[in-house]
């Protein structure tokens, strides 16, 4: 799996929108960009994944640069209950569920 | 549907002790994962299961961590004799065979001491 690096923490006040940035600049040609998140005593849960166009879902967007290199979770209007550990990861499709996670980032929505 | 279940949820041991975990994971999803995710870190695989067969232990530590699937249903993973390092939650996920990571979901975990 690719190197990623994320800043391990970052505050969004309630009903904004909350930018997660993730660079992965050695990503390879068959690797997707994965974002899962942690909340606190819970279990990492599946958010949304890309390869590299944009993606959107029920819970946020993913924007993929053309190179690649970095994405960005946006999650358009964030609630006290986004508050977690998100956590990028790039792998190969092939490896469904044996994801690398490092350190993620601690997200604090603020009211 | 039920989520994974996992049992107990803490456990407090002496270094050198044996403890087990069990998970039972979501039905219908054959493929199952244990996890240790240590204070301050991102979870780490262990085991990966298909059904009843092993399919990653790479990173299992096997001279003191076992792990089982015997009826391809639920799993049970043992530390014997556990360790101070050993300190962590375990994990346990499960997914469809064959499906992308959505269908992937994890457990609330066993939270692990050990003095």
């Amino acid at each position: 799996d690719a190197k990623t690096t994320q800043p391990p923490s970052m505050d969004c006040a309630e009903g904004r929108a909350a930018n997660l940035p993730c660079n992965h600049s050695t990503i390879s040609g068959n690797e997707y960009v994965y974002w899962y998140r942690q909340i606190h005593s819970q279990g990492p849960q599946y958010i949304i994944h890309g390869l590299k166009n944009n993606e959107t879902n029920e819970m946020a967007s993913l924007i993929i640069t053309e190179d690649r290199k970095s994405s960005t979770l946006i999650l358009p209007h964030a609630t006290l209950r986004d508050t977690a550990v998100y956590y990028c990861i790039v792998r190969a499709p092939w490896r469904a569920g044996k994801s690398t996670f490092g350190d993620g980032t601690t997200l604090t929505v603020k009211p | 549907e039920a989520g994974v279940a996992q049992s107990p949820r803490y456990k407090i041991i002496e270094k050198r002790q044996s403890v087990a975990f069990w998970c039972n994971p979501i039905s219908g999803h054959a493929t199952l994962y244990w996890y240790q995710q240590i204070l301050g870190q991102g979870p780490k695989l262990l085991i990966q299961f298909q059904n009843n067969g092993v399919v990653d232990d790479s990173q299992l530590p096997k001279d003191r961590f076992s792990a089982e699937r015997l009826k391809g249903v639920d799993s049970t993973l043992k530390i014997q004799p556990a360790k101070l390092e050993d300190s962590a939650v375990y994990l346990c996920a499960s997914r469809k065979p064959g499906a992308g990571d959505e269908t992937q979901y994890f457990g609330p975990g066993t939270r692990l001491l050990v003095l």
